[in-house]
């Protein structure tokens, strides 16, 4: 599996755009990018998941580069209650791929 | 989204006793789900794939007599912390993959249980 490396720590004012970098520069051909957080004392929860092109839904963006090794996540209105630490994860989709979790970015919304 | 249930959400138990956990699909059948412990501070730690109807698979480290696993439909899991100890304490959480979007490969979180060792 390819390693990531994410900042420890973020802050993002409210109301602004946040914006989680990932690198995976060891990603391979048809590993996918998964994005999770965990709200403290929360079991986590998906956010979204990409190959190469770049994917929106209703929680975020996200934009993987072309050569595929980093990737970021956006929230573009951050409130508080998008304080929690998120995890970006190359999965391979098989069947009941396992999910690894590395240390992630704990992102700080402050008012 | 797919509705993943654990209970308790938080017990407290006396050293060398067993404590069971439950990890419930609800609205989704599950022939996978996945057990995961997680210390203050610290990232989850994958623990044990659970396999209706099989042996778990457990990862390296973790010991199998002292976590039972037992996935006997394919609704519900548990997992037994057999003669618990306070280095047992933990919060423990549980994920399962639904069928319901192949090839997805999103999985859904319980809400975990804290576990307390006196």
């Amino acid at each position: 599996d390819a390693k990531t490396t994410q900042p420890t720590s973020m802050d993002c004012a409210e109301g602004r755009a946040a914006n989680l970098p990932c690198n995976h520069s060891t990603i391979s051909g048809n590993e996918y990018v998964y994005w999770y957080r965990q709200i403290h004392s929360q079991g986590p929860q998906y956010i979204i998941h990409g190959l190469k092109n770049n994917e929106t839904n209703e929680m975020a963006s996200l934009i993987i580069t072309e050569d595929r090794k980093s990737s970021t996540l956006i929230l573009p209105h951050a409130t508080l209650r998008d304080t929690a630490v998120y995890y970006c994860i190359p999965i391979t989709k098989t069947s009941y791929d396992k999910v690894i979790f590395g240390p992630g970015t704990s992102l700080s919304v402050i008012p | 989204g797919a509705v993943v249930s654990q209970h308790p959400s938080r017990v407290i138990c006396k050293s060398g006793t067993s404590v069971k956990i439950e990890c419930r699909s609800l609205d989704f059948q599950a022939t996978t789900m996945f057990w995961y412990r997680q210390f203050p501070k610290q990232s989850l730690m994958l623990m044990a794939t659970s396999n209706e109807g099989s042996k778990a698979t457990y990862e390296q480290g973790v010991e199998k007599d002292k976590f039972l696993i037992n996935h006997a439909s394919l609704t519900l899991s548990t997992l037994t912390v057999t003669s618990a100890h306070p280095e047992d304490s933990s919060f423990y959480i549980c994920s399962a993959e639904t069928l319901r979007d192949p090839g997805s490969d999103i999985q859904y979180f319980g809400a975990g249980t804290r576990l307390s060792v006196l």
